[in-house]
């Protein structure tokens, strides 16, 4: 079973609209890390940010926004007023605690390819 | 500055070659690892080092052979090249901390193509 689930392969809007990409994970830990990075047409991969799994809070940068709910397993990001430059494949991740079978991997689901149109 | 730097970019190679890919880190971490990603954009780890030390190995055909000299360094060498071996490698390193590795920082991808 995948421990990262990101339903939307593909996401189109229009410059400005604000778009929700979902995350959903599955682990048995009480402690872990969820990440989202964003890998542009470019290719290279760009850390956006890293949320404790006790830190519930909502964070904001700027436009982006992350929505983390235990209850139900996700951690949804947000782009508001979105822009061309924002086209991307998004990709959610899972790291849980250092132990034989995990050892620091990242479990990352499949990404979400964004586009923005002009 | 580069934190994580990888050559070459681009690999262009006939099928049964054998080569290498480099990656450096200068973000002083103690662990790093080797990506693959396919032309779907899935992303699956291959190897992971620890203070140079093997710590993951995955389901990888050992025609794979990582290498770490150093913290800051960790190599990947392929043997009698496939045509499926055809992807974008990606290096990352992060940092050990209490139990946990912090965010993993990318290199910019080898895009290897077996012809």
């Amino acid at each position: 079973a995948q421990k990262v689930t990101q339903a939307q392969t593909e996401i189109s809007v229009v410059e400005k609209e604000d778009v929700t990409l979902d995350c959903v994970y599955e682990t048995r830990d009480t402690t872990y890390y969820l990440f989202w990075y964003k890998q542009p047409p470019s290719g290279e991969l760009v850390f956006l940010i890293r949320r404790n799994s006790f830190d519930e809070q909502n964070e904001i940068s700027g436009r982006y926004s992350w929505n983390f709910q235990k209850s139900t397993s996700s951690f949804n990001f947000t782009i508001t007023a979105s822009q061309v430059v924002d086209s991307a494949v998004y990709f959610c991740a899972l790291s849980e605690a250092d132990r034989g079978s995990t050892l620091g991997r990242l479990y990352f689901g499949r990404g979400t390819q964004l586009t923005v149109w002009p | 500055d580069t934190a994580v730097s990888q050559t070459p970019k681009y690999l262009v190679t006939q099928m049964g070659n054998d080569k290498s890919i480099k990656c450096e880190q200068n973000l002083g971490h103690d662990t790093m690892y080797w990506y693959k990603q396919d032309s779907k954009k899935f992303l699956k780890i291959m190897f992971s080092y620890n203070n140079k030390e093997l710590i993951i190995n995955e389901t990888v055909p050992n025609r794979f052979s990582p290498k770490s000299p150093d913290k800051a360094h960790l190599n990947l060498h392929i043997n009698s090249l496939e045509l499926g071996d055809s992807a974008v490698y990606f290096c990352a390193s992060s940092q050990r901390l209490a139990g946990f590795y912090n965010e993993q920082f990318f290199g910019p991808g080898t895009r290897l193509t077996v012809l």
